[in-house]
């Protein structure tokens, strides 16, 4: 049974480009969880999602940032014109159920020129 | 708000030395605590947790027992090992979203 797979693993963008980050849970889970980590800083939650659905989206910039939880498919966090503040480490974590244990992925890298 | 303090690292020690990492949390209620290890290149795995004042974790060697008094979570090991080498995070749950700290890097030497 594998584990919560996110790639890339390390992605490189231009300022002004789009980054797209994907996530898919371990089997069997339906709910997802993005966290962003920051150079010398702990894990700050994003947003926790369920198949096609938002259910809390308060750790997410109001602008540019989007996330996704399609019925068919991985996650999909979404970066519209990436800023050189967005470079970070993204963190996606999944569960059976809410305040069920949560299981991470080993993170994308992304770095912003 | 709710909020986790770590000791800050990194924190380099011998092998079979006593480890302690602080951690110390700001909560409304009482919340469970976590303590989560991330190995190099790998993701966040759970190490142990405490759901009420006064219940110890325990997991591999490591301790750390909930304190509402001094709304502490001290991570503990009596003797690291080298493949003890990680980044430690100290978290708490609050609804369903879990509050991190900082992370500690803990360097074990041979």
């Amino acid at each position: 049974n594998a584990g919560v797979m996110q790639n890339p693993r390390h992605l490189v963008r231009r300022r002004g480009q789009e980054a797209r980050l994907r996530c898919s849970p371990m089997k069997g889970h339906s709910h997802v969880y993005w966290y962003r980590q920051l150079p010398e800083e702990g894990l700050k939650f994003m947003v926790y999602l369920q198949k096609e659905n938002i259910i809390d989206e308060s750790g997410m910039p109001k602008e540019r940032f989007s996330a996704e939880f399609p019925k068919e498919g991985p996650s999909i966090l979404r970066i519209q014109q990436v800023v050189r503040g967005d470079s970070a480490a993204y963190f996606c974590a999944s569960s059976l159920g809410q305040n069920e244990k949560l299981f991470f992925g080993s993170g994308t890298q992304l770095s912003v020129l | 708000g709710n909020s986790v303090t770590q000791m800050e690292g990194p924190v380099t020690l011998s092998e079979e030395a006593f480890l302690t990492i602080n951690c110390t949390y700001t909560a409304t209620g009482y919340p469970s605590l976590f303590w989560y290890v991330q190995y190099p290149g790998e993701g966040l795995q759970l190490l142990l947790k405490a759901t009420k004042a006064d219940d110890k974790g325990s997991n591999k060697g490591f301790e750390a027992t909930y304190r509402k008094e001094t709304t502490s979570f001290h991570l503990e090991k009596g003797s690291v090992q080298v493949s003890d080498s990680a980044v430690y995070f100290c978290a708490l749950l609050y609804g369903n979203k879990l509050v991190f700290g900082a992370g500690t890097i803990l360097r074990v030497k041979s």
